[in-house]
C-alpha cells in the first residue's frame, strides 16, 4: 500500500518567513497529489492539487507545490507566511483507480507567530 | 451548495452507549468515506463505500458499522462506545480523484 510521509510534525515561523513543508510518497506509478489545509476547528479544505502537466502547481492563498517525480516528493511552499496560515497541513496521494486509493500523511502543524 | 454535511458536530457518550453519526452529500458522488483523526496520527480510514448497497472496511473498522442505502447517505454506527473511540470523525465523498470533506464530528467517550 501507499505510504505518505510528512517529516515535519510541527513548524513554528514568524510572519513573513518562508515556508516549505516536505511530503514524500512511496508508490512509483501514476499518482495524483494534493495538499489539504485544516484551520483550527474546521474541516479539511483543498489547497492545491497536481494531476499532470507543469510540475509547479499554484494553489490558493499564495501557496504552491512542486512535484519532483524522481524524488517521489510534493513539497508545499509559500514565500511569506501570515498569522492566518496557522493550521494543519496534510499531504495526500491518490494512487491508481478505484475507491480505496486516497492516502494521507500524518499532517504538519504550522504555527505562525505575529 | 451544501456539499458534505455531518451531524452532530459534538457529542459526549458514556462507555457502552451507541450512536449514529450522520453524513449526507448532495453532489451525487458514488464514493464515500469515514475517517477518524487523532492527534499526530493523520486520517485513518474506517469504512468506505463505492455506491449504494456496497461498503467495505478500511484500515480501522473495529467497533464501527456502516450502511449505504442511498447514494446521498452514509451513516456510521458505534454500537458499544469505548474510550478509544474518542476522536474527530470526518465524512468525505469523492468524484474521480478529489475528495470533499464534511465539518467533522468531535466525539468524546467517557
Amino acid at each position: 500500500a501507499q505510504s505518505v510521509s510528512q517529516h515535519n510534525h510541527h513548524v513554528i515561523l514568524s510572519e513573513a518567513a518562508s515556508l516549505e513543508l516536505g511530503c514524500n510518497y512511496s508508490y512509483g506509478g501514476t499518482v495524483n497529489l494534493f495538499w489539504y489545509v485544516q484551520y483550527p476547528g474546521q474541516h479539511l479544505q483543498l489547497l492545491l492539487k497536481y494531476f499532470s502537466g507543469d510540475p509547479l502547481v499554484k494553489g490558493i492563498k499564495g501557496f504552491e507545490a512542486e512535484f519532483i517525480k524522481s524524488k517521489f516528493s510534493f513539497n508545499l511552499r509559500k514565500p511569506s507566511v501570515q498569522w492566518s496560515d496557522t493550521a494543519e497541513y496534510f499531504c495526500a496521494v491518490n494512487q491508481g483507480t478505484g475507491a480505496n486509493n486516497l492516502f494521507f500523511g500524518t499532517g504538519t502543524r504550522l504555527t505562525v507567530i505575529p | 451548495n451544501a456539499g458534505v454535511t455531518q451531524t452532530p458536530k459534538f457529542r459526549i457518550l458514556k462507555i457502552g452507549q451507541s450512536m449514529t453519526l450522520q453524513c449526507t452529500q448532495d453532489m451525487n458522488h458514488n464514493y464515500m468515506y469515514w475517517y477518524r483523526q487523532d492527534p499526530g496520527m493523520g486520517l485513518k480510514l474506517i469504512y468506505y463505500s463505492v455506491g449504494a448497497g456496497i461498503t467495505d472496511k478500511g484500515e480501522v473498522p473495529n467497533g464501527y458499522n456502516v450502511s449505504r442505502s442511498t447514494t446521498e447517505d452514509f451513516p456510521l454506527r458505534l454500537e458499544l462506545a469505548a474510550p478509544s473511540q474518542t476522536s474527530v470523525y470526518f465524512c468525505a465523498s469523492k468524484v474521480n480523484t478529489e475528495a470533499f470533506f464534511g465539518q467533522g464530528t468531535r466525539l468524546t467517550v467517557v
